[in-house]
C-alpha cells in the first residue's frame, strides 16, 4: 500500500539559511499534519491542512510557513534557521471526517526529514 | 487541556513473553481517540492500534491489544509473544474532539531480550 512520502530524507543547512520540506500524502487522504520531534522528545504538532485550508495551528514559529496544494501535497518552509530547529520533521496524512465521527481519522506518518542546522 | 502520561521510560521483556505498556490520559472532550505508535531506531513512526472513546470493545490488531479502561482514563498497550523486532520506542497519543492534532506521551523504550 502507498505510504506518505517525504523529501528530502536528510537535510543539512547553515544558520540563517532557508529550507523547504515536502510531503506527499497517501492517495485520497485530504488532511496533512506536520510534527517536529527534537532529540529524545515526543513529536510536537506544528500545523495541519484540510482540503488545502489551514485547519489547526500549534507551536509553529513565525519563521515557518506551510501550505497544501491542489494535488494535496504540502510544503513546510523554514526561514532564518536556528540551531534549535535541528529535529526530525514528520508529515502525516489522514482521511478527514470533520462532519461526523464515522472514521478513525488515523494519522499515518511519513519516514520524516531529518534536519540538521550547523 | 489534553494530556498523555507514560510513566515507564524504559522496560525489558523476555522474548516470547507478553508486556504491558502503560498510558493514562486526561481530556474534557466527550469524544476522543487513542492511538499507539511504534518508533524503531530508524526513526519512522508506525501506527499500531486505535481505540475510540465510544468503542465498547477493546481494540486488537494481531499481537497488539489495547486495554481500555475509560473510568480510569487508561489505555494500556499489550504486546503478546514479544519478538526481538519489537524493541523500539512506543508512543501513546490522543486526538480530541475539538482538534484533530495528536498529543503524544513521552514514550516508553522497550527492549526485548533473547
Amino acid at each position: 500500500a502507498a505510504g506518505v512520502i517525504q523529501s528530502p530524507r536528510h537535510l543539512i543547512k547553515e544558520k540563517r539559511e532557508t529550507a523547504t520540506l515536502k510531503c506527499y500524502p497517501i492517495p485520497r487522504h485530504d488532511t496533512v499534519y506536520w510534527y517536529q520531534q527534537g532529540p529524545g522528545q515526543d513529536p510536537q504538532f506544528l500545523i495541519s491542512f484540510y482540503e488545502k485550508m489551514q485547519s489547526d495551528k500549534g507551536s509553529i514559529p513565525d519563521r515557518f510557513s506551510a501550505q497544501q496544494f491542489s494535488d494535496y501535497h504540502s510544503e513546510l518552509n523554514m526561514s532564518s534557521l536556528e540551531l534549535g530547529d535541528s529535529a526530525l520533521y514528520f508529515c502525516a496524512s489522514s482521511l478527514g471526517n470533520f462532519e461526523g465521527r464515522g472514521s478513525t481519522d488515523t494519522q499515518y506518518f511519513g519516514p520524516g526529514t531529518r534536519l540538521t542546522v550547523l | 487541556a489534553q494530556k498523555i502520561t507514560q510513566t515507564q521510560p524504559g522496560m525489558f521483556v523476555q522474548e516470547k513473553e507478553a508486556v504491558t505498556l502503560d498510558c493514562t490520559y486526561d481530556t474534557s472532550d466527550p469524544s476522543y481517540g487513542l492511538f499507539w505508535y511504534k518508533q524503531p531506531s530508524s526513526g519512522e513512526m508506525i501506527f499500531l492500534i486505535y481505540q475510540g472513546s465510544y468503542d465498547q470493545q477493546n481494540a486488537t490488531e494481531g499481537r497488539y491489544s489495547l486495554n481500555f479502561q475509560k473510568a480510569r482514563k487508561s489505555a494500556n498497550l499489550v504486546i503478546s509473544a514479544s519478538q526481538l523486532g519489537d524493541s523500539a520506542m512506543y508512543f501513546c497519543a490522543m486526538r480530541g474532539d475539538s482538534s484533530y492534532k495528536l498529543i503524544f506521551g513521552s514514550g516508553t523504550r522497550l527492549l526485548v531480550r533473547p
